[in-house]
């Protein structure tokens, strides 16, 4: 039973443009949220991370959006550059040990 | 800087040997886990541990086992490999259980089984 979704598995967004990763969860006993990035053949590293006490958090062209009445969030890069191109997990956490991942969405920045 | 090594990038194995994929981290970490990736699933969580001589299965324990005898090192054993389980292998350590500490990935192992 996945409680952490990633409907899109694609998206491809021109360079300087916006790029939105949606995520969605079904867990409301979640207390942080966090995004990875990954390249092929590299272990996934930590992006940005929201605690479920806020709805808005920021770092350089990264922002993350919590609406947790809609148990959604999104993951905002502006402006998106060819090296953002990569896999975007979402994961959640329930003040334990062991992150939930979503399936991951596979982004593509063209020139 | 945290750091996590896995003992092999790539390996290829055959079917019915026992396979074992290593794990180190640097950084005093108490929990440790081992999770696969697949096309269209994700990342999934195979087994953790918190402390040393302790487990707990994850999400798809089945046809794995693990060992932590040292604090540092986690072991993912595949008993008798099976095709099913190619698969890219990661590893990951945290610190403490405070939901905000960051889970640190090493290189993976991308394993296959002919």
């Amino acid at each position: 039973d996945q409680q952490v979704k990633q409907n899109s598995p694609s998206l491809s967004v021109q360079e300087g443009r916006i790029s939105i990763l949606n995520c969605d969860y079904t867990n409301s006993m979640f207390d942080y949220f966090l995004w990875y990035k990954k390249y092929p053949a590299e272990g996934p590293t930590f992006l940005i991370s929201i605690s479920s006490i806020k709805d808005k958090n920021e770092d350089g062209r990264f922002t993350v959006f919590l609406n947790k009445s809609a148990k959604h969030l999104s993951l905002h890069i502006v402006p998106s550059q060819p090296g953002d191109s990569a896999v975007y997990f979402c994961a959640a956490i329930n003040s334990g040990y062991a992150l939930n991942f979503g399936k991951g969405t596979s982004l593509l920045v063209t020139p | 800087d945290v750091k996590v090594t896995q003992s092999s990038r790539y390996l290829v194995k055959r079917t019915g040997e026992k396979v074992f994929l290593e794990c180190v981290q640097d950084m005093d970490h108490e929990n440790m886990f081992w999770y696969r990736q697949d096309p269209g699933l994700g990342l999934r969580l195979i087994y953790f541990s918190y402390d040393v001589k302790m487990k707990e299965k994850g999400d798809i324990p089945e046809g794995y086992s693990v060992s932590r005898e040292k604090k540092e090192r986690f072991s993912l054993i595949l008993e008798s490999a099976s095709t099913n389980q190619t698969s890219m292998y990661l590893c990951a350590s945290k610190t403490g259980t405070a939901s905000y500490n960051e889970q640190f990935f090493g290189p993976g192992t991308r394993l296959t089984v002919l």
